[in-house]
């Protein structure tokens, strides 16, 4: 089966550092996205991981261990508009791009 | 601008109603995707194309049938026998994959959803 463990919620205060753990068990890996979605909006695309290792996007990093089927999304010098949910998805090995979500994370940034 | 585009942005459904569920996109993506959001929940995926006139179903495709006859278009439609339809629903497109039995990494790009309610 497959399944995504993400934790449901998260606070932190401004300016602080937060880390967003994903494990995940698939029927094929092919790679590791993070997307940020604000209340009623669109999905963004925040970051991709392909490899082991440390993505760095201004503030934002991400980092995958194939091995130990788990990746983090780093939020450094957080701001009030970093307030959002977060998704991890796994990336289906099929020729489809075939994204996994699941629940997400959801993030409070307090002053 | 290149983008995707979701109308409407609010739809009611009567009981016993078909509704269609529009997507466009100037981004020359040959991948679209429809997915399913529900209260606090993430993103269930519908259905999904690759390349025009081609179409697969997604985890939810109950209820839910597609096109695919214009690279720019994948217009959704919410048949009667959906019996629960209220929900977000969103759009994505990207780039699809060309090797073979290979994803691409490219992200997906998503509209900003349509809100579809039973009345």
């Amino acid at each position: 089966g497959q399944s995504l463990e993400q934790p449901s919620e998260v606070t932190a205060v401004e300016g602080a550092i937060v880390q967003i753990n994903c494990t995940y068990q698939t029927s094929g890996f092919y790679g590791l996205s993070w997307y940020q979605q604000h209340d009623g909006g669109a999905p963004t695309f925040l970051s991709y991981n392909g490899l082991d290792g440390l993505e760095e996007t201004g503030r934002f990093s991400s980092f995958l261990s194939r091995s130990d089927s788990y990746g983090y999304l780093l939020l450094q010098e957080l701001q009030m508009k970093d307030s959002a949910s977060y998704f991890c998805a796994p990336l289906n090995p099929g020729g489809y791009n075939k994204l996994i979500f699941g629940a997400g994370t959801r993030l409070a940034v307090h002053p | 601008d290149g983008g995707i585009t979701q109308s409407p942005k609010y739809l009611f459904r009567k009981e016993g109603q078909n509704v269609t569920l529009s997507c466009e996109q100037n981004l020359n993506h040959d991948a679209m995707y429809w997915y399913r959001q529900d209260p606090g929940q993430g993103l269930r995926l519908i259905y999904y194309s690759q390349i025009v006139n081609d179409f697969q179903k997604g985890d939810i495709a109950e209820g839910y049938s597609v096109s695919r006859e214009k690279k720019e278009s994948f217009p959704l439609t919410v048949t009667s026998a959906q019996k629960n339809p209220t929900a977000f629903y969103l759009c994505a497109s990207s780039v699809r994959s060309v090797e073979f039995g290979k994803p691409s990494n490219q992200p997906q790009h998503f509209g900003d959803g349509t809100r579809l309610s039973i009345l």
